[in-house]
C-alpha cells in the first residue's frame, strides 16, 4: 500500500510570503495526487488534481509540483494570507488502478499578518 | 446547499451504546465513502458504495461497524457496542466516479465522543 509522508511540524509564515508544502511518497508511482485544505471542524475541500505526465499545475495563487523521479510533490501558495491558514493534505491513489485515496497527515500551514 | 451533509453533527455517547450516523451525498454522484480521522491524522478510509453495492468493505475497523446504501442515495454508518477507542470524526465524502481519477466532495462530519 502507499505510505505518504507530509511534515507533521506547522509551518509558520508571515503574510505576502510563498508556502510551499511537501508530500513524499514511496512504493508505487501514482497516476496522480491531489491536495485539499482542511479547516478545524471541518471535512477536506479539493483544491488541485495533477497527473503523472503533468510537472506544473496552477490555480490562481496555487502551484503544485509532481516529480516522479523524486517521488514528491510541491504544493505552492504565493502571497500568502492569513485565510490561508489551514491544514493541507496530500492524497493519492492507494493501489496501481485504484481511485480509494489514501490520505497523508497534513500540514498545518499558519500565515501571520 | 446542495453539498454533502452528515447528520448528526457531533455524537455523545456511553460506552457500550449503539450509534448511527447519516450522510446525504450529492445527488447525482454515484460513490460514496466512509472515513474516519483522528486528531493529527488524515482521513482513514473505511468502506465504499457505488450506486447500491458496497464494494470495498475490508478496511472496516471491526465487525462492529457496518454501512448501507439502500437505495443507492443516502448512506447510513453504524458502530455497535461503541469503545472510547472509537472517539474521532466520522466523514463521508461522495464522487461522480467515472474513470481512475475523481474528486471527493466531503461532509463536514460527524464527530464522535465515547465515554
Amino acid at each position: 500500500s502507499q505510505k505518504i509522508e507530509q511534515n507533521s511540524e506547522a509551518l509558520n509564515i508571515q503574510e505576502g510570503k510563498t508556502a510551499t508544502l511537501t508530500c513524499n511518497y514511496t512504493n508505487y508511482s501514482p497516476a496522480y495526487l491531489q491536495w485539499y485544505r482542511q479547516d478545524p471542524g471541518r471535512g477536506p475541500v479539493f483544491l488541485l488534481l495533477i497527473r503523472e505526465n503533468e510537472k506544473e499545475k496552477r490555480k490562481e495563487r496555487l502551484k503544485v509540483t509532481f516529480d516522479t523521479t523524486l517521488k514528491q510533490s510541491l504544493f505552492h501558495i504565493t502571497a500568502s494570507q492569513p485565510a490561508d491558514s489551514a491544514t493541507y493534505l496530500c492524497a493519492l491513489p492507494s493501489s496501481g488502478g485504484s481511485y480509494i485515496p489514501t490520505f497523508g497527515r497534513g500540514t498545518s500551514l499558519i500565515v501571520h499578518p | 446547499d446542495t453539498g454533502v451533509s452528515q447528520n448528526p453533527r457531533h455524537k455523545i455517547t456511553k460506552r457500550g451504546q449503539n450509534v448511527t450516523f447519516r450522510c446525504d451525498p450529492i445527488s447525482e454522484h454515484n460513490r460514496l465513502y466512509w472515513y474516519r480521522q483522528t486528531l493529527g491524522q488524515g482521513p482513514e478510509f473505511l468502506t465504499y458504495f457505488q450506486n447500491e453495492a458496497q464494494l470495498e468493505k475490508s478496511r472496516l475497523l471491526s465487525d462492529r461497524f457496518s454501512a448501507e446504501r439502500p437505495k443507492g442515495s443516502f448512506s447510513t454508518l453504524e458502530i455497535q457496542r461503541t469503545e472510547q477507542g472509537d472517539s474521532a470524526m466520522y466523514l463521508c465524502a461522495s464522487s461522480f466516479g467515472q474513470g481512475a481519477e475523481e474528486t471527493q466532495y466531503f461532509g463536514p462530519g460527524t464527530r464522535l465522543l465515547v465515554l
